[in-house]
């Protein structure tokens, strides 16, 4: 397809758990985010790559959270020993290398630990 | 640290009506960049427009206007005419850096057009 395509749409998954989140961005966009928007609030960042490499990976809560994008296309965000708050939409986007500032974004995957 | 603020979380309007919606932000750079997205009920985030802090200048596409003032660290959209498919949340972002610097946003404005 032309746009960014997540999977899963869905995932439920139980509290401890292993959970992949996987995005194939836009053809030939270099730059891919994650960000997680739970209910209600705006999608808050999470990682950022350029290529291959993490060009900023701040917004991860913390270490059980990791995202690689090997060949620099198809991204995937990896959540270890999922606890309940973990709950929210993940949304992934890319963009181009001209700096616009444009994203385009995939539908999200809505994981919900129970 | 930047931040966006968007203190409408609802509104709702009649079809036909005008509607602004409101965005606060704070920075401390001078060089930085505003946005908007709609997020129709599919999910999918839309990018609507991208202002740059050199460029106070309003802008108006179709149906759609937007007013950016420095002064008082705003950057309001205006829906002239709403209609049904308007109905969305709307965040506004920021970016201190040109497009591949991670956006922050604000936490949307669901606006309900009613027929």
């Amino acid at each position: 397809g032309a746009g960014v395509s997540q999977t899963p749409s869905n995932k439920v998954t139980e509290k401890g758990k292993y959970v992949e989140l996987r995005c194939d961005p836009i053809s030939g966009h270099t730059a891919l985010y994650w960000y997680r928007q739970s209910l209600g609030q705006g999608p808050e960042f999470l990682i950022y790559f350029q290529g291959t490499g993490a060009a900023d990976d701040s917004g991860l809560p913390n270490d059980r959270f990791f995202a690689v994008r090997p060949e620099g296309s198809v991204s995937t965000l990896k959540i270890q020993r999922t606890e309940r708050g973990d709950s929210a939409v993940y949304l992934c986007a890319s963009s181009t290398n001209l700096n616009t500032g444009e994203l385009f974004f995939g539908e999200g995957s809505r994981l919900t630990v129970l | 640290a930047q931040k966006v603020t968007q203190a409408q979380t609802e509104i709702s309007v009649v079809e036909k009506e005008d509607v602004t919606l409101d965005c606060v932000y704070e920075t401390r750079d001078t060089t930085y960049y505003l946005f908007w997205y709609k997020q129709p009920p599919s999910g999918e985030l839309v990018f609507l427009i991208r202002r740059n802090s050199f460029d106070e200048q309003n802008e108006i596409s179709g149906r759609y206007s937007w007013n950016f003032q420095k002064s008082t660290s705003s950057f309001n959209f205006t829906i002239t005419a709403s209609q049904v498919v308007d109905s969305a949340v709307y965040f506004c972002a920021l970016s201190e850096d040109s497009g591949n610097t991670p956006l922050v946003f604000g936490k949307g404005t669901r606006l309900s057009v009613i027929a």
